[in-house]
């Protein structure tokens, strides 16, 4: 495997369900970030870890819940979702956050609908 | 107001020409990036091309160029030789340096996305 990568790519959940959705780098970074894409908004930062340590949490909902116990590893626990948690979950991960030029690669990201 | 600004939703091209898609930016900092991804219908988020703002040269791969415009606060892609695998959304995104980002209150490390722009290419 290359790349980034997750896991499930399309999930449906109801309001009560807990899941977890995966991503897992393979480039050998340090930073990983967890977006938002929800339709006709713009991409919105949700999370970020470097070196396993979360640097940001952009004043997200804590039924959102992540973790990442390794730098290669990101997880985004999910529980009590709302319907307008529906979205595209994309993450991603860069070599160097404190770096201006730093370039951040985007896995393919989890399709969640939530009923 | 709107950090990152692309002004067309959508764009046309035939196959082979060239295309330029907008994008302008907001900041008061003198040190930024600017980037630019390609998001196809699948999901994925593809990063294209990157401009520092003291770079002096546009960047360039392959058939990406930046028409980076520092005075104008623009920072058009084009794209040459459309490919009708080109058909896509294309984001405008900017990384600001450290003094904008704590006059803010925020961090550097957040990539503010443009709305961005569907290209569709037409054979």
């Amino acid at each position: 495997e290359t790349g980034v990568t997750q896991t499930p790519r399309h999930l449906v959940m109801g309001m009560t369900n807990k899941k977890s959705l995966k991503c897992e780098q393979h480039l050998g970074h340090n930073a990983m970030y967890w977006y938002k894409q929800s339709a006709k908004k713009p991409l919105e930062l949700m999370f970020v870890y470097n070196f396993k340590e979360q640097t940001e949490n952009n004043s997200v909902p804590s039924r959102f819940s992540p973790e990442c116990p390794n730098s290669s590893h990101l997880f985004l626990h999910l529980h009590t979702l709302q319907p307008e948690d529906s979205a595209l979950y994309l993450c991603a991960s860069s070599q160097d956050l404190m770096n201006l030029g730093d370039t951040q690669y985007f896995g393919p990201g989890t399709r969640l609908t939530v009923l | 107001a709107q950090k990152i600004t692309q002004t067309q939703p959508g764009m046309f091209v035939q196959e082979k020409e060239a295309v330029t898609l907008d994008c302008t930016y907001d900041t008061s900092d003198q040190s930024y990036g600017l980037f630019w991804y390609k998001q196809p219908s699948s999901g994925e988020m593809i990063f294209l091309i990157y401009q520092g703002s003291y770079d002096e040269q546009n960047a360039t791969e392959g058939r990406y160029s930046l028409n980076f415009q520092k005075a104008r606060k623009s920072a058009n892609l084009v794209i040459s030789a459309s490919q009708l695998g080109d058909s896509a959304m294309y984001f405008c995104a900017m990384r600001e340096g450290w003094r904008s980002s704590r006059l803010s209150g925020g961090s550097n490390y957040k990539l503010t996305f443009g709305k961005g722009t569907l290209l569709t290419v037409n054979p």
